[in-house]
């Protein structure tokens, strides 16, 4: 079952700009994840924000999510080439239940 | 360095055999999960286990089967059902026993299954 769906499902940016990346989910949850996946290697988590937060920061990324619009997005500022991956965002249910990971967005960044 | 280790990087499979992939963590993470990438794909839950010698089926289990004999071991053995086992398989594991969703999950590199 596929709960988060990104969008844009690709970007392609020119360095120095900013990239958004925007999920939408579908029930409540406990907290959303964002995760990064570099061509051939696994995921590497980048933030976690809980129901009950409405912005986090780390470094260059700032995400927000909206309960009343089920929506979270991803703000990677002043972009690198090095930040060229795929974006998935991920939903934790309340509950004991396990993550559900969206399709994801795939960042090109050029320099 | 703590981590996951899976192996091998990359598989063949040859019609009616059963292969297995192995997921190795250091990380004394209670909580290990199995997923199949396709390609342009999100990732789709094979399997899941909070704790040893228990696992649950996640929403693709048809065709797999895993064990979870040790707390740093859970192999996936995909089997000759499996008929379409052509993707990217990653393990990952996190921290503590009950609500798998609430902590960052942590990941192997992968292995690349082919059919020959």
């Amino acid at each position: 079952s596929q709960q988060g769906e990104e969008d844009p499902q690709a970007l392609s940016i020119q360095e120095g700009e900013n990239a958004t990346m925007n999920c939408s989910y579908k029930t409540s949850i406990n907290n959303l994840q964002w995760y990064r996946q570099n061509s051939g290697r696994g995921l590497v988590h980048l933030i976690l924000i809980r129901s009950n937060e409405r912005e986090k920061h780390s470094g260059r990324l700032r995400v927000t999510l909206d309960t009343s619009k089920k929506s979270s997005s991803l703000l990677i500022t002043a972009s690198r080439a090095a930040d060229t991956a795929s974006y998935f965002c991920a939903t934790a249910n309340s509950g004991n239940t396990p993550l559900v990971f969206g399709k994801g967005t795939r960042l090109s960044v050029i320099a | 360095d703590g981590g996951i280790t899976q192996s091998p990087k990359y598989l063949f499979r040859k019609e009616g055999q059963n292969v297995t992939l192995s997921c190795e963590q250091n990380l004394n993470h209670d909580a290990m999960y199995w997923y199949r990438q396709d390609p342009g794909q999100g990732l789709r839950l094979i399997y899941y286990s909070q704790i040893v010698n228990d696992f649950q089926k996640g929403d693709i289990a048809e065709g797999y089967s895993v064990s979870r004999e040790k707390k740093e071991s859970f192999p996936l053995t995909v089997t000759s059902a499996q008929k379409n086992p052509t993707a990217f398989y990653l393990c990952a594991s996190s921290p503590g026993q009950g609500a798998t969703g609430y902590q960052p999950q942590h990941f192997g590199d992968g292995t690349r299954l082919s059919i020959l």
